[in-house]
């Protein structure tokens, strides 16, 4: 099976704008997560769909949100970019009932 | 809550030398714990999980991690380091009741010196 993929992989944007991310997750998970990682912060979790509904989320500001379509396809969209938003966005997907996600190479985003 | 914690934000071995990455975990139910390792720009790769089957758990590329509830334990070993382990190393924390999510520790870069 072809694993977790995510585009773009690299992306430059400026203060204000926003941005969407996508992840399509290994062919039969349902579940999808989104991380962040910065240097100072590490890996943090921002949000978990499944089956297009949101089952649980991170501390992060209402300016990060995702959604996921009925072929289990997610997207993250991030409004009103910030300095501080510059960072690996990664996306992992698993299958229902297990314990182990498996991770994409992520989206480095830069905010100048 | 859960969390975990990884003594050592660098750790730097020789070529052959044993290796070994510490992490501690806190967790109010049986955990699920996970080593990922992460080269330079690039996505986390699993080493090995433990789910409660067996304390000793191996994983790929010789490494190996072992869970001891006594001392809410679940270090990282390799018996003899090699060059093109060199990475960032992460333990984690999986919950999954009604819906996953995962605790990061805070990563242990590993130097290998030739």
């Amino acid at each position: 099976k072809a694993g977790v993929t995510q585009t773009p992989r690299y992306l430059i944007k400026t203060r204000g704008q926003q941005v969407t991310l996508s992840c399509s997750p290994i062919s039969g998970h349902r579940s999808v997560s989104w991380y962040q990682q910065t240097p100072g912060q590490g890996l943090q979790f921002l949000f978990e769909y499944f089956s297009e509904t949101q089952r649980n989320k991170g501390n992060f500001p209402g300016r990060f949100s995702g959604r996921q379509f009925s072929n289990s396809r997610s997207e993250m969209n991030v409004s009103t970019l910030e300095l501080g938003d510059s960072a690996l966005y990664l996306c992992a997907s698993s299958e229902e009932r297990t314990d182990t996600q498996y991770f994409g190479p992520g989206t480095r985003l830069t905010v100048l | 809550a859960q969390s975990v914690t990884q003594l050592g934000s660098h750790v730097s071995v020789s070529e052959g030398a044993l290796v070994l990455l510490r992490c501690n975990y806190s967790s109010s139910v049986p955990p699920y714990l996970f080593w990922y390792v992460q080269y330079p720009n690039q996505g986390l790769q699993l080493l090995l999980k433990y789910t409660s089957a067996a304390t000793l758990v191996k994983g790929i590329n010789g490494f190996e991690a072992e869970f001891k509830k006594s001392e809410t334990s679940f270090h990282l070993t390799k018996p003899s380091a090699h060059m093109s382990d060199a990475a960032e190393y992460f333990c984690a924390v999986t919950r999954n009741t009604g819906g996953f999510k995962t605790i990061f520790g805070a990563g242990t870069r590993l130097f290998v010196k030739a």
